[in-house]
């Protein structure tokens, strides 16, 4: 079965400090990964997504994301906060298969301090 | 505008009632979900979708009911059997191909009173 841990619950940076949220998976192949993130009472948008090729990918809003295999993990990072980016953030992963079944993390939620 | 629209965006509902929570999409997407949201919890799936007149109980299925009439509506039913069902429940669509991600809506938030 396919699940998504996200260590981290809840993290406290400065605007203009650099800032990585963990995420980790367990699949029996590579599935698709992606990132999202959610305003208070808003739906989720998505950041960026991964299934094969450069390990690093870019997305929207100056984020990245790093695929690991060895590690089954797919941090994201952002070299530097903006007070914007204060909002939660869910790791998903997809399977492969026809039917598509998306599993997300518990959520990181991100506060930004000036 | 291409989108998925959720509603109501805010439900009240009195235990023992069932309620219906509407999810329309004009993305041309086969493929649709319910989620719940719980503080903490992540989102967790409901129910999903791949086409019409078919559909997969997800993980915490017990006390809803769906249905897939149409590719562009799939309306979930929170019933008297859910023992919990305040939350925020939120629908996706997405298109063929699972690597262009899901598409979320806004989101309806159910209070039982």
């Amino acid at each position: 079965a396919q699940s998504v841990t996200q260590p981290d619950i809840h993290i406290t940076v400065s605007e203009g400090a650099s800032l990585e949220l963990r995420c980790n998976y367990s699949y029996g192949a590579t599935p698709y990964l992606f990132w999202y993130v959610q305003s208070p009472g808003q739906g989720l948008q998505l950041l960026l997504k991964y299934f094969s090729g450069d390990t690093l990918v870019q997305g929207i809003k100056g984020f990245e994301a790093e695929f690991k295999r060895s590690q089954s993990s797919f941090n994201l990072r952002k070299p530097s906060v903006h007070w914007s980016d204060a909002a939660e953030y869910f790791c998903a992963v997809a399977a492969t298969d026809s039917w598509g079944k998306f599993q997300f993390g518990a959520g990181t939620q991100v506060v930004v301090t000036p | 505008d291409g989108g998925i629209t959720q509603s109501p965006k805010y439900l009240f509902r009195k235990e023992g009632q069932n309620v219906t929570l509407s999810c329309e999409q004009n993305l041309n997407h086969d493929a649709m979900y319910w989620y719940r949201q719980d503080p903490g919890q992540g989102l967790r799936l409901i129910y999903y979708s791949q086409i019409v007149n078919d559909f997969q109980k997800g993980d915490i299925a017990e006390g809803y009911s769906v249905s897939r009439e149409k590719k562009e509506s799939f309306p979930l039913t929170v019933t008297s059997a859910q023992k919990n069902p305040t939350a925020f429940y939120l629908c996706a669509s997405r298109p063929n191909r699972v690597d262009l991600g899901a598409f979320f809506g806004q989101g309806t938030r159910l209070t039982v009173v």
